[in-house]
């Protein structure tokens, strides 16, 4: 059981915008900021934002994210096929810990 | 360019061991702490832990709860590179293991670069 919760699954159309939440507690996302990973299908996962809502170099403004007390949203818009991966939640943990949320799955219909 | 590689996939029996590597390249190696991310077949990413890679300190690991005994992280800093071995496998550590760079990052750290991953299969 992770320590963030995300719901399992998301999905949309193309051109569509879908937002996937990330739940946590005051010890994680209450306190420090959230980051997001892609992992696209058999790849190793990417950082795609970071401090809650920074994008990398290279990560299309199409994704955004925020974070409102202790819990953070990862929005798509313009949603393509190639956005099909697992996105994860991420936060330090005033426990001394990196915790993860469970990871959600989009699928582009 | 940043990279860390991975060495190949492993297979190996209950109880044995194995030792993953993990080469960084195109920074100065000892700016970043490397972490440790396990992937059960299907499942999420589980942060196992993390190791100094500071010339000042190097070494001086810190696990995950669920991750003591018989799993450690060292550095061969000569060669860039830092390893996880784990002994006495057990069918459950069956699992992709990636390692990541940490770095500061806005407000907090973030991993920005990941190993390819390493696959150990333990099986009979």
């Amino acid at each position: 059981q992770s320590v963030l919760t995300q719901p399992p699954s998301a999905s949309g159309t193309p051109g569509q915008r879908v937002t996937i939440s990330c739940s946590g507690s005051s010890s994680n996302i209450g306190s420090n900021t959230v980051n997001w990973y892609q992992q696209l299908p058999g790849a190793a996962p990417k950082l795609l934002i970071y401090s809650n809502n920074q994008r990398p170099s290279g990560v299309p403004d199409r994704f955004s994210g925020s974070k409102s007390g202790t819990s953070a949203s990862l929005a798509i818009s313009g949603l393509q096929s190639e956005d099909e991966a697992d996105y994860y939640c991420a936060a330090w943990d005033d426990s001394l810990n990196w915790v993860f949320g469970g990871g959600t799955k989009l699928t582009v219909l | 360019q940043v990279q860390l590689v991975q060495s190949g996939s492993e297979l190996k029996l209950p109880g044995a061991s194995v030792k993953v590597s993990c080469k960084a390249s195109g920074y100065t190696f000892s700016s970043y702490s490397m972490n440790w991310v396990r992937q059960a077949p299907g499942q999420g990413l589980q942060w196992m832990g993390w190791i100094s890679t500071n010339t000042g300190n190097p070494g001086n690991p810190t696990y995950v709860q669920g991750f003591t005994g018989r799993f450690v992280f060292s550095l061969d800093t000569s060669v860039t590179t830092a390893y996880l071995q784990i002994s006495s496998l057990k069918a459950e550590d069956t699992a992709m293991y990636y390692c990541a760079r940490a770095v500061p990052y806005g407000d907090g750290d973030a991993f920005d670069i990941w190993g390819q991953g390493t696959m150990v299969t333990v099986s009979s």
